[in-house]
């Protein structure tokens, strides 16, 4: 089926330091999402992006957070500075209309210390 | 606001058993619903949607139904097997595109 692809699996970093999470999607999709899952608890949605903007955002995308996909490359999720809460697993994914299915890449693993 | 209730952390079963996994869901609006598949080390993978109303969803021996009434969309298989250990999470999507995800049920199939 499609793939999303999420770079990098795995970042350790330091409380207050900038990262930058990247999501290769689905090739022809237009709708773009962040989800976090703390370990043991459930996905949680962040953020939905489309046609160049955020069209929704959770309480969980703090002021911190920011997403971009500049011309068509990379859809990226900032956190700028980072927190210890920000330790998760981040999916990334994709869809080609609004009410049609997600594909999801394998998330990113970020641990804050 | 939405949410999505798995009531069982985790399922053990033995290869072949029936399994059945509960889901229910409050929303004040049309709901699509999901069930979606984690594999270790992999994102969510969809299992089956169903977008209207008392309508089943079949993929790979797996079934449920939108039951509107019961606000239930329970995931059931005749026959499981090893392979199809895995955490199962359900999902209701509305309009605005996000979805919502239930807390997920881990499934062990023994040999």
């Amino acid at each position: 089926g499609p793939k999303v692809l999420q770079i990098p699996s795995h970042q350790i970093i330091d409380m207050g330091q900038m990262v930058t999470l990247n999501c290769d999607p689905v090739s022809n999709h237009l709708y773009f999402y962040w989800y976090k899952q703390i370990l043991g608890q459930q996905m949680e949605f962040l953020v939905n992006f489309y046609n160049g903007k955020v069209m929704e955002k959770s309480k969980l995308f703090k002021d911190q957070f920011s997403v971009e996909r500049p011309d068509g490359s990379y859809f990226t999720l900032k956190i700028q500075p980072t927190a210890l809460e920000d330790s998760a697993v981040y999916f990334c994914a994709s869809s080609s209309g609004d009410q049609d299915t997600q594909y999801f890449g394998p998330g990113t693993r970020l641990l804050v210390l | 606001g939405d949410s999505v209730t798995q009531k069982q952390g985790q399922v053990t079963l033995s290869e072949d058993d029936f399994l059945f996994i509960n889901c229910t869901y409050s929303t004040t609006t049309y709901p699509t619903l999901f069930w979606y598949v984690q594999y270790p080390g992999q994102g969510p993978q969809l299992l089956l949607k169903v977008t209207t109303a008392n309508n089943k969803g079949i993929s790979r021996g797996f079934e449920a139904t939108y039951d509107k009434g019961t606000t239930s969309f329970h995931l059931q298989k005749a026959s499981v097997q090893e392979s199809d250990s895995a955490v199962y999470f359900c999902a209701l999507g509305n309009a605005g595109a996000k979805l919502t995800f239930g807390g997920g049920t881990r499934l062990t199939v023994r040999p």
